[in-house]
């Protein structure tokens, strides 16, 4: 079966960095994505992972054990425009992106 | 350059019509993909589209739901008899070389199905 956890909501301080978890079990895996999606909007792309280990993009960087079936997404110096939906998103052999219920982040002055 | 468009933004109609929602994909984009979104969880996969054909309509809830792609671009997403539960935040997205590492999901705006 197909199961994807990471925390309901979070909050942090701006400025400050803040760590999103995920957790996955799924049939077939061919790397993971995560994806932004404010409030009444689309989902748009942040990053993608396939092999064990950190990628860095500017604020944000995402990490990936395969073997553990767990990625961690990571913000650094939090601004307000980041308060979002996060969504962890494994890349199935299917050519088919399963997106867990997302994580509601909000940032606080 | 244009991204995904879906058309209409916003569609309410009365349990028992039928609806057609639309996708219009970016560009060059061979795989086309319709997800529903409902509130506070993330999108769920309902059909993917390769070319013309429907590669995985494994998600597709009932035979009320049909999509179409008759020339490799625009997608039509069918509902027939909608339902109260059937209102959600439909969601289409594209992609450009399906079932390799990293082909990333562009996606549209949504239409926001209401059914009354």
């Amino acid at each position: 079966g197909q199961n994807i956890d990471q925390p309901t909501e979070m909050t942090a301080t701006e400025g400050a960095i803040v760590q999103i978890n995920c957790t996955y079990q799924t049939s077939g895996f061919n790397g993971l994505f995560w994806y932004q999606q404010h409030a009444g909007e689309a989902p748009t792309f942040l990053s993608y992972n396939v092999l064990d280990g950190l990628e860095e993009k500017g604020r944000f960087s995402s990490f990936l054990s395969r073997s553990k079936g767990y990625s961690y997404l990571l913000l650094k110096e939090l601004q307000m425009k980041d308060s979002a939906s996060y969504l962890c998103a494994p890349y199935s052999s299917a050519s088919k992106i399963i997106f867990g219920s997302g994580t509601r982040l909000s940032i606080r002055p | 350059g244009a991204g995904v468009s879906q058309t209409p933004s916003n569609k309410v109609t009365e349990k028992g019509k039928y609806v057609e929602l639309r996708c219009d994909p970016i560009s060059g984009h061979t795989a086309l993909y319709w997800y529903r979104q409902s509130l506070g969880q993330g999108p769920e996969f309902l059909i993917y589209f390769q070319g013309t054909g429907a590669a995985d309509d494994s998600g597709l809830p009932n035979d009320r739901f049909f999509a179409v792609r008759p020339e490799g671009s625009v997608s039509t997403l069918k509902i027939q008899r909608t339902e109260r539960g059937d209102s959600a935040v439909y969601l289409c997205a594209s992609s450009r070389n399906p079932g390799t590492s990293g082909d990333t999901q562009y996606f549209g705006p949504g239409t926001r199905l209401t059914v009354l």
